[in-house]
């Protein structure tokens, strides 16, 4: 089936370092890719997604490339601020397979960016 | 506009008590989600309902489990009883399955504590 591995956290950062949070997928289809955020005491919010290879998504300076060559979906942003401090969930929908539109989520990788 | 709508926000209950949790998806999504989040086992897909109708409820841990959605402002999560080993916190989601984009909009989920 499908399903969605990231890197283990957390992960702390100072202000204004570059950021990579690697994410690798397994998919019988071709699912569209997606990175949500969440903050402390909220639900998810989509930040970027990309619905087929080589798209690269991107959204408040955060970016995201489909390759589909090595399965990846890893997120990037090259100066981070505190406020990007948050739980970061990679996750994977396909409609053709068993789970239809439903996301599938990896762990989350928790960032903490100190000033 | 208003996002998805989740109550109650926090729960606390006596293991063996019923728990409901209710939530109202964006108007003229068609389609909805219930997760479960949890340290040991991040978010796991419950039950997902397209035109109020239940899709794949495999997700859903056993028979104490049962969802409703009567129709499309509105749907329930229930628990009966409730055990310790059902604390966590429970989103609802909801999306728009034609002209699909993938994007789930989630509510800021209810935490369910059971003692």
């Amino acid at each position: 089936g499908n399903s969605v591995t990231q890197m283990e956290g957390p992960v702390t950062l100072s202000e204004e370092a570059f950021l990579t949070i690697n994410c690798t997928y397994t998919a019988t289809g071709y699912p569209s890719l997606f990175w949500y955020v969440q903050y402390p005491g909220e639900g998810l919010q989509l930040l970027l997604k990309a619905t087929k290879a080589d798209d690269k998504g991107s959204n408040k300076g955060f970016e995201a490339t489909y390759r589909k060559e090595t399965t990846s979906f890893h997120l990037e942003k090259g100066s981070v601020q505190v406020s990007d401090s948050a739980v970061y969930f990679c996750a994977l929908s396909d409609p053709n397979s068993n789970s239809g539109y439903a996301l599938n989520f990896g762990k989350g990788t928790s960032l903490l960016v100190t000033p | 506009d208003a996002g998805v709508i989740q109550s109650p926000r926090h729960e606390v209950t006596e293991m063996g008590q019923e728990v409901t949790l209710r939530c109202k998806p964006i108007s003229g999504h068609n389609s909805l989600f219930w997760y479960r989040q949890t340290m040991m086992r991040g978010l796991e897909l419950l039950i997902y309902f397209n035109n109020n109708v239940p899709i794949d409820d495999s997700g859903m841990p056993e028979d104490r489990f049962s969802a409703k959605m009567p129709n499309a402002s509105f749907s329930t999560l229930k628990i009966q009883p409730s055990e310790p080993r059902d604390s966590a916190v429970y989103f609802c989601a909801s999306g728009l399955t034609g002209g699909y984009t993938g994007e789930l909009f989630f509510g800021e989920g209810s935490r369910l504590t059971v003692l």
